[in-house]
């Protein structure tokens, strides 16, 4: 089985400082990355996904994600954080072998709530 | 537009009485997922499908069963809830060839 660890449980930041949030997974193969986001009383929103190809992926509201494969990781990154962007971040991993298989099983990291103050 | 809906949105019960979470996606997905997301633990899958008549557990089913009788429908359904299912659930649908799961908007479920 999979498993995703984000040893940050809580994060504070100020606005306008850098952001990094861990990720580390357990997996024998290259497998699908993807962080989520989940605002107070909302669902989930997708923020970035790595599949293959280039190691640094972009997605919405300017967090970049680097994939490395050396160290098991896909940590979440934000050069200058806004006050909008305190919510809960999940790291999740998607075990993919082909159509058929386990495809759509994401297990997903603990969470890091992030904290920003003014 | 693309979208998972669940209902409902919100459900205070009392233990032992059946309930169902209906969910539904209009994306003609093949895939269909619940989750529950509880405090420091994350989200953790209960039962996947994926096609029709096709389901299996997750990391966490007991106590609950689903149905996928139709393509766009995958009910979460709880036959004697325990306070321990509070939680809050989540639906996810994706397509073979989508990459990306969609998720519902939540269902608040407290069991008193």
């Amino acid at each position: 089985a999979q498993s995703v660890t984000q040893p940050d449980i809580h994060i504070t930041v100020s606005e306008g400082a850098s952001l990094e949030l861990r990720c580390n997974y357990s997996y024998g193969a290259t497998p699908y990355l993807f962080w989520y986001v989940q605002s107070p009383g909302q669902g989930l929103q997708l923020l970035l996904k790595y599949f293959s190809g280039d190691t640094l992926v972009q997605g919405i509201k300017g967090f970049e994600a680097e994939f490395k494969r050396s160290q098991s990781s896909f940590n979440l990154r934000k050069p200058s954080v806004h006050w909008s962007d305190a919510a809960e971040y999940f790291c999740a991993v998607d075990q993919f072998e082909g159509r058929g298989s386990t495809l759509g099983r994401l297990y997903f990291g603990r969470g890091t709530q992030l904290t920003v103050w003014p | 537009e693309a979208q998972v809906t669940q209902n409902p949105r919100y459900l205070i019960t009392v233990t032992g009485k059946k309930l169902t979470v209906t969910c539904s996606q209009n994306m003609n997905h093949e895939y269909m997922s619940w989750y529950r997301q509880d405090p420091g633990l994350g989200l953790r899958q209960i039962y996947y499908s994926m096609n029709v008549e096709v389901t299996d557990k997750g990391d966490v089913p007991e106590g609950y069963k689903v149905s996928r009788k139709e393509k766009r429908n995958f009910p979460l359904i709880l036959e004697s809830p325990s306070p321990n299912q509070t939680s809050l659930y989540f639906c996810a649908s994706r397509g073979p060839s989508t990459d990306t799961q969609y998720f519902g908007p939540g269902t608040r479920l407290t069991v008193l």
